[in-house]
């Protein structure tokens, strides 16, 4: 079953500008990451954020997590054309063992 | 270092036919994972080993999917038979050790169309 939900499904924007996903889950978790999926290609971790934190920045990443609102979001500042590619939210669930659950992704792209 | 190999990259049978996958993990990773992921939809954890032995495999389907890693290094999955269903990308990821918060790394997937 798909844990994450991310919003929206899929995002337009031109270089330079902002993008925003967002991620929300159903039960508690010990942290989140998020991943890239380039077309045709396997996933590239980008950021984990673990639950006792609120945000977290990577180079032009930002995450932040409330728990509370068991949601999460990613920002990608100043895209460019490169980061066009589909953003996936995975959890692990407490009661998981280790296993991380995906959501079906935002499909994001940045034109030049 | 040299990233998690896969293959084939693509593979056409029709159903109830046989097929399986390869994976080469990063050497030096004890963790091995297989995903499936259906067009549209993010991957599902298929199997998940430690070394040689399984640690999760709750939502492989065991009466045609199986996986083994006898020598807890590179790792086969079977379908057999194959179902239209089982269209998807195949992914097999590794990571160092057994835990969700170590990094994994996945390879490029191998793309099955059953006809």
């Amino acid at each position: 079953s798909q844990q994450g939900e991310e919003d929206p499904q899929a995002l337009s924007i031109q270089e330079g500008e902002n993008a925003t996903m967002n991620c929300s889950y159903k039960t508690s978790i010990n942290n989140l990451q998020w991943y890239r999926q380039n077309s045709g290609r396997g996933l590239v971790h980008l950021i984990l954020i673990r639950s006792n934190e609120r945000e977290k920045h990577s180079g032009r990443l930002r995450v932040t997590l409330d728990t509370s609102k068991k949601s999460s979001s990613l920002l990608i500042t100043a895209s460019r054309a490169a980061d066009t590619a589909s953003y996936f939210c995975a959890t692990d669930e407490e009661t998981s063992g280790s296993r991380l659950t995906f959501g079906e992704g935002t499909q994001l792209t940045v034109n030049p | 270092e040299a990233g998690v190999a896969q293959s084939p990259r693509y593979k056409i049978i029709e159903k109830r036919q046989s097929v399986a996958f390869w994976c080469n993990p990063i050497s030096g990773h004890a963790t091995l994972y297989w995903y499936q992921q259906i067009l549209g939809q993010g991957p599902k954890l298929l199997i998940q080993f430690q070394n040689n032995g399984v640690v999760d495999d709750s939502q492989l389907p065991k009466d045609r999917f199986s996986a083994e890693r006898l020598k807890g290094v590179d790792s086969t999955l079977k379908i057999q038979p194959a179902k239209l269903e089982d269209s998807a990308v195949y992914l097999c990821a590794s990571s160092r050790e057994w835990s969700s918060y170590n990094e994994q790394f996945f390879g490029p997937g191998t793309r099955l169309t059953v006809l």
